[in-house]
């Protein structure tokens, strides 16, 4: 069964910085991209990043583009995000969501989401 | 970038009402265009993928169309477990978008 679980989510300051991350379980974890999704409170759904299946290809949104970074551990089945000079604008849930391929494209599998909160 | 523009925001239907959801890209995105579910305070589901390709365990009266700039999602007979938030996603290109949502309640 394919899970994913993330963790890591906080009320932070603005300019502050945070990791989050996403355990994978169930599946290849080199055989697929993986994404980063946010949704800002009571709005729609954004793409913030994703990662090939390698690892060796990184995409990200021109809003966090230069302050976020996504990576991942392969020995470990971990997805992270790191975010740092954070912005009001940057509260969300977070998604962590499965490629079906190892390139981006659509999002089969989501986690349950991490609440980042940034405010002073 | 490419925008995705979904309507109606918002619709009003009833239990056994066909129901259809539009998405329009601003630019040709051949099939590569899925739907989303989401219901208050859950992640989304995948619902259908390559513009008519039913995601495995999702009910068949799910179905989509479309292709290029025009896609729709429809409803053949809305159930009560139907009501929530349905998104379009274009995967042609990166930046990935989303379209703005449409927000399906009872009449």
């Amino acid at each position: 069964e394919v899970q994913l679980l993330e963790s890591g989510g906080n009320l932070v300051q603005p300019g502050g910085s945070l990791r989050l991350s996403c355990r994978a379980s169930g599946f290849m974890f080199s055989s697929h991209a993986l994404n980063w999704v946010r949704q800002a409170p009571g709005k729609g759904l954004e793409w913030v990043s994703s990662i090939s299946g390698t690892g060796g290809s990184t995409y990200y949104a021109d809003s966090v583009k230069g302050r976020f970074t996504i990576s991942k551990d392969k020995s470990k089945n971990i997805l992270y995000l790191q975010m740092n000079s954070l912005r009001a604008e940057d509260t969300a849930v977070y998604y962590c969501a499965r490629d079906p391929t190892v390139t981006p494209d659509y999002f089969d599998y989501w986690g349950q989401g991490t609440l980042v909160t940034v405010s002073s | 970038d490419i925008q995705m523009t979904q309507s109606p925001s918002s619709l009003s239907a009833s239990v056994r009402d066909r129901v259809t959801i539009t998405c329009r890209a601003s630019r040709n995105i051949g099939d590569f265009l899925n739907w989303y579910q989401q219901k208050p305070g859950r992640a989304p589901n995948l619902l259908i993928h390559g513009a008519s390709r039913l995601q495995s365990g999702v009910p068949s009266r799910f179905s989509g169309s479309g292709s290029g700039t025009d896609f729709t999602l429809t409803i053949s007979s809305l159930q009560p477990e139907d009501f929530a938030t349905y998104y379009c996603q274009q995967s042609f290109t990166t930046p990935l978008t989303f379209g703005g949502g449409t927000k399906v309640e009872i009449k």
